[in-house]
């Protein structure tokens, strides 16, 4: 069965420092899919990345990037020179390789920002 | 286009009674999902629908909840009786294989229970 594990519960950073969030994964599946979401305190899941289980290009997009490393099983997320508007809850997800097949969260990771 | 909608926002009930949630997908979506969020967790999936029939319910509590999707849009999710411990963000999201993410699941804003 599938499982994804988020070890940080909760993390604090300063403004503009940067921060690199975990997620560790488990899967039978040879083809599959990574996710990151984020959980603002409105509640609503916000999409910021898929990743499919055969390109382990790193990935940029504007501060955000992602280091996907098959060999560990795991797929981070760094926030570069954070900002207050970055405080919310983090989840990493994984599917597997059916198209419609249900999300697998972690438990997620808190990341409070402060000035 | 217009998101998944979900109704009410919040709820409060106390405990034995019984509760409807509400989900509208986006237009075209086949597949509906409702995951259920307990504080401090990720979202765990309850049942998910392929227009209306039931994919996979494995983790749906069916003693006391159910769930139906008759015409294959819409979409009630039911708790009858509630206890406390199904205080919780209940999430609907949809997919659809086509469109510019195709398969990938649309949240919609949740409706927080509370359980008294």
């Amino acid at each position: 069965a599938q499982k994804v594990t988020q070890a940080q519960t909760e993390i604090s950073v300063v403004e503009k420092e940067d921060v690199t969030l975990d997620c560790v994964y488990e899967t039978r599946d040879t083809t599959y899919y990574l996710f990151w979401y984020k959980q603002p305190p409105s509640g609503e899941l916000v999409f910021l990345i898929r990743r499919n289980s055969f390109d382990e290009q790193n990935e940029i997009s504007g501060r955000y990037s992602w280091n996907f490393q098959k060999s560990t099983s795991s797929f981070n997320f760094t926030i570069t020179a954070s900002q207050v508007v970055d405080s919310a809850v983090y989840f990493c997800a994984l599917r597997e390789s059916g198209t419609a097949s249900k999300l697998t969260f972690g438990t997620g990771t808190r990341l409070q920002v402060t000035l | 286009e217009a998101g998944v909608a979900q109704s009410p926002r919040y709820k409060i009930i106390e405990k034995r009674q019984s509760v409807a949630f509400w989900c509208n997908p986006i237009s075209g979506h086949a597949t509906l999902y409702w995951y259920q969020q307990i504080l401090g967790q990720g979202p765990k999936l309850l049942i998910q629908f392929q227009n209306n029939g039931v994919v996979d319910d494995s983790q749906l509590p069916k003693d006391r909840f159910s769930a139906e999707r008759l015409k294959g849009v819409d979409s009630t999710l039911k708790i009858q009786p509630a206890k406390l411990e199904d205080s919780a963000v209940y999430l609907c999201a949809s997919s659809s294989p086509s469109g510019t993410r195709p398969y990938e699941q649309y949240f919609g804003p949740g409706t927080r229970l509370t359980v008294t």
